[in-house]
């Protein structure tokens, strides 16, 4: 299986900064990631797929880049309501994982 | 519009079953892959099943022989078959549609509560 990592584990940014999640895989997952949002109480929502492609309806504030093993999310100008734990998914191959999340609190 | 609306969950003893079932609407299920996603409280989450466009499935290890994915055409509804629950089996449970057929999840439902315990 492979292993998705995510770090930090959680991190405390002032409005309008910028936030840089980082999702390293146990292996080459080429590009082959997915970047999730979920607020408490809430299901996930998908905001990156392909490791780079912004899903349709999400800010452009929110991007991903990386190929290989080592894979970024970044938001460029942290708002209030991206309060969330953000997740990375590896979907190269089954079983489908999940990295351990990362939760984003204002501070 | 595209909804998927999860039920079925609720308490049951370790070594029961239980079913859960995803109505959709908005778009066929048979069209889709179809996948459950499980989270326990207060931790990450966990791929559980898909089940393909053409009827294959497939299962991680830590379900693969007790949970069994299915779907009903004529309902457009999702189901999971749970047989031989164990504690760590608590968890919320979503379906989530791929349709992309890349293995990301676009849409989810609102997710149901499964609790094993006696």
């Amino acid at each position: 299986d492979i292993q998705m990592t995510q770090s930090p584990s959680s991190l405390s940014a002032s409005v309008g900064d910028r936030v840089t999640i980082t999702c390293r895989a146990s292996q080459s997952i080429y590009s082959n990631l997915n970047w999730y949002q979920q607020k408490p109480g809430k299901a996930p929502k998908l905001l990156i797929y392909a490791a780079s492609s912004l899903q349709s309806g999400v800010p452009s504030r929110f991007s991903g880049s990386g190929s290989g093993t080592d894979f970024t999310l970044t938001i460029r100008s942290l708002q209030p309501e991206d309060c969330a734990t953000y997740y990375c998914q590896q979907s190269y191959s089954t079983p489908l994982t999940f990295g351990g999340g990362t939760k984003v609190e204002i501070k | 519009e595209v909804q998927l609306v999860e039920s079925g969950g609720g308490l049951i003893q370790p070594g029961g079953s239980l079913r859960l079932s995803c109505a959709a609407s908005g778009f066929t299920v048979s069209s889709s892959y179809m996948n459950w996603v499980r989270q326990a409280p207060g931790k990450g989450l966990e791929w559980v099943s898909v089940i393909y466009s053409g009827g294959n499935t497939y299962y991680p290890d830590s379900v693969k022989g007790r949970f069994t994915i299915s779907r009903d055409t004529s309902k457009n509804t999702l189901y999971l078959q749970m047989n031989s629950l164990r504690a760590e089996d608590t968890a919320m449970y979503y379906c989530a549609r791929d349709s992309s057929s890349y293995y990301n999840f676009d849409y989810w439902g609102q997710g149901t509560l499964v609790t094993v315990s006696s």
